[in-house]
């Protein structure tokens, strides 16, 4: 049981270059993430989807856009990377409320990006 | 304002010994649950521990106990029994309300766990 997987792990781009961000997860979970982490700033939430075919934008959206076109799949585009994208790339998938877990998040590996 | 709070930025504990991480959050919605996500060295999220606001009584997960003080808007994350593989970067996190997805994380604590 994978979990939550993120490809590629580092990525290193030129500005104005663009990327997509995999995230795949097999535990058959409704809801996906993608937050970003910076230096001091903890997770913030660039975008998410609560199903496939859907998606919402986050506390960070610009520059980003996303697509949930398989259930297991949920991708990160970057069209045009500026070096404010630098950043570690976290993917969240989460199931539906138990009594024990209830929403609770569970992340991938991370993805580190550096745009000169 | 800030809506979660970690005070110690980074904190030092001997092995075995018990240690207290804070975390303070700022809601005025009703229903909210805390999380707390532990970050080693390599980098993954793990998801340690939840609290729900409506709970009774507070999370434990095996050494993980959280102390949870509503008055106080308080949900500090214990460790029982240090390891050295305790040493990481833990954030607390909350989910404000019950129609949201978005999850409010905490600028983190570094805690390092010596022999």
């Amino acid at each position: 049981n994978a979990g939550v997987t993120q490809t590629p792990k580092f990525r290193v781009l030129k500005t104005g270059q663009s990327m997509t961000l995999l995230c795949a997860q097999d535990m058959n979970h409704e809801y996906m993430y993608w937050y970003r982490q910076d230096p001091g700033m903890g997770l913030r939430l660039i975008h998410y989807s609560v199903g496939e075919g859907t998606t919402a934008k986050g506390e960070v959206p610009d520059g980003y856009n996303v697509s949930r076109l398989k259930k297991q799949n949920f991708l990160l585009g970057l069209e045009s990377a500026a070096p404010s994208q630098t950043s570690v790339y976290f993917c969240a998938s989460r199931g539906i409320w138990t009594a024990r877990s209830a929403d609770t998040q569970y992340f991938g590996p991370g993805t580190r990006l550096t745009v000169l | 304002a800030q809506k979660i709070t970690q005070t110690q930025p980074g904190m030092f504990v001997q092995e075995k010994e018990a240690v207290t991480l804070d975390c303070t959050y700022d809601t005025s919605d009703p229903s909210y649950g805390l999380f707390w996500y532990k970050q080693p060295s390599s980098g993954e999220m793990i998801f340690l521990i939840y609290q729900g606001s409506y709970d009774q009584q507070n999370a434990t997960e095996g050494r993980y106990s959280l102390n949870f003080q509503k008055a106080r808007k308080s949900a500090n994350l214990v460790i029982s029994a240090s390891q050295l593989g305790d040493s990481a970067m833990y954030f607390c996190a909350m989910r404000e309300g019950d129609n949201t997805d978005k999850l409010i994380f905490g600028t983190g604590t570094r805690l390092q766990v010596f022999p």
